[in-house]
């Protein structure tokens, strides 16, 4: 199993707060990314990175920012927390963006926005 | 941008075989992929497929046909733990590095 964690599990907080998740990896893989999970839309893509201060947008940015300051950290913030981000949150790491670039999920962290 | 299409839910019975079909439009084919995610749990890697035909492992194969953008995959022996979300993802020389995945197929196994 790939070493990811995600801390915390499991958040409850109100809206209008800042929350910051953390995706910590021991794999030293390049790539990293942010999914948020929610019934009936599947996995969808929040921001991902493919290196150290390299980041850029998924399909579902908006209200979410990312870091990258070392390669075995990836900090997803939620500036501002309102309740449409009540999700299950996965990071994911992968060794290549090439021909078999396979994702290895971590636990997830539950948010729930009051 | 790409679509990705997998039924809902599907129920079969232990020991029989599942088929779990997944089409996608995607410009740029660049590889599928087949991930379990039991309830609460993280998605774990199932197989992948870039070319036509067919990748076996075990009880599990999954099979690919480009001309038709069609994968499907296949359970065979059926046992209560195959109980689970089955989700399809592709990926694309379009969105470079990321993969598009579908909502996820549940599965529910009967005794």
């Amino acid at each position: 199993d790939a070493g990811i964690t995600q801390s915390p599990r499991h958040k409850v907080t109100e809206t209008g707060t800042p929350v910051t998740l953390r995706c910590h990896q021991t794999e030293n893989h390049r790539y990293m990314y942010w999914y948020r999970q929610d019934p009936g839309h599947g996995l969808r893509l929040i921001h991902y990175s493919y290196g150290v201060k390299d980041t850029d947008k998924g399909e579902v940015s908006d209200g979410y920012s990312v870091s990258r300051s070392k390669t075995e950290d990836f900090l997803l913030t939620l500036e501002s927390a309102t309740s449409s981000q009540t999700s299950v949150y996965f990071c994911a790491i992968s060794d290549s963006a090439g021909e078999q670039e396979t994702q290895y999920f971590g636990p997830g962290t539950r948010l729930l926005v009051l | 941008g790409q679509n990705i299409d997998q039924p809902t839910e599907m129920t079969a019975t232990e020991g029989a075989i599942v088929q779990i079909n997944c089409t996608y439009q995607t410009s740029g084919f660049n590889g599928l992929f087949w991930y379990q995610q039991h309830a609460g749990e993280a998605p774990t890697f199932l197989s992948y497929n870039v070319l036509d035909g067919l990748e076996e492992k075990g009880r599990l194969s999954s099979f690919l046909i480009l001309s038709k953008g069609y994968s499907d995959l296949q359970l065979k022996d059926l046992q209560m733990k195959d109980s689970a979300s089955y989700l399809c993802a592709v990926s694309s020389t379009d969105s470079w590095g990321k993969l598009q995945f579908g909502a996820g197929t549940q599965v529910v196994v009967t005794p």
